[in-house]
């Protein structure tokens, strides 16, 4: 199995323009997570889903939106970039429920740039 | 969550048990210490979890203090793969979203 994907790899944005990030999973796990990783600040939660149809916001939700229609799929927009959104973005999923569990499963990551 | 307090930076010795310490003074009876690993440019990487008892897994041992104060993460033969930053991570197991709260992290270097 895949595990969890992300796309794109990376992206140069320019400031003012809207994106979306895309995360999938194929292990079927009901929730899934959004962060972001800057140097010297470690990771934050931006946004999570307990499961599909329900989302929630993190540590810094402001400037990104996200949806939940189904199981697998998390995307995440950002209807307006700015310069200060310039990080790493990694999503996660974990299935609590079923393994008693809270490990979380990361993906590669999207390297995104807003000039 | 409670806070976690981690040394920034650790050697070890390839072949050498690695051990790194982690703080957390303030946890609370229903809180799960975790610990995660980032290598450089990855996703982070889930290591081992536990609540009281000493765990062991094929990755690594958790010890916990008896008074749960204070936990220790080691990697019994470190190579040199394992260099990587480790995380230390208290919350509670609530059968809600895992929100975990990453702090700076121990930066651990294997060498030859």
């Amino acid at each position: 199995t895949a595990g969890i994907t992300q796309a794109p790899t990376s992206q140069i944005l320019a400031a003012g323009r809207s994106m979306t990030l895309r995360c999938t999973q194929d292990m079927r796990h009901n929730a899934m997570y959004w962060y972001r990783q800057d140097l010297g600040l470690g990771l934050r939660l931006i946004h999570y889903s307990n499961t599909a149809g329900t989302t929630g916001k993190g540590e810094v939700p402001d400037g990104y939106s996200v949806s939940r229609a189904n199981t697998d799929d998390f995307p995440l927009t950002l209807a307006s970039a700015v310069p200060s959104q310039t990080s790493v973005y990694f999503c996660a999923s974990s299935d609590f429920a079923t393994y008693h569990s809270d490990e979380q499963f990361f993906g590669p990551g999207t390297r995104l740039t807003v000039l | 969550d409670a806070k976690t307090t981690q040394p920034p930076s650790m050697d070890c010795a390839e072949g050498r048990a690695a051990n790194l310490p982690c703080n957390h003074s303030t946890i609370s009876g229903n809180e799960y210490v975790y610990w995660y690993r980032q290598i450089h440019s990855q996703g982070p990487q889930y290591i081992i979890h536990g609540l009281k008892n000493n765990e062991t897994n094929e990755m690594a041992s958790l010890i916990i203090t008896e008074d749960r104060k204070s936990s220790t993460l080691i990697l019994p033969h470190a190579t040199l793969r394992d260099t990587a930053v480790y995380y230390c991570i208290v919350r509670v197991d609530n059968n809600q979203g895992g929100k975990l709260i990453f702090g700076q992290g121990t930066e651990l270097s294997v060498k030859p």
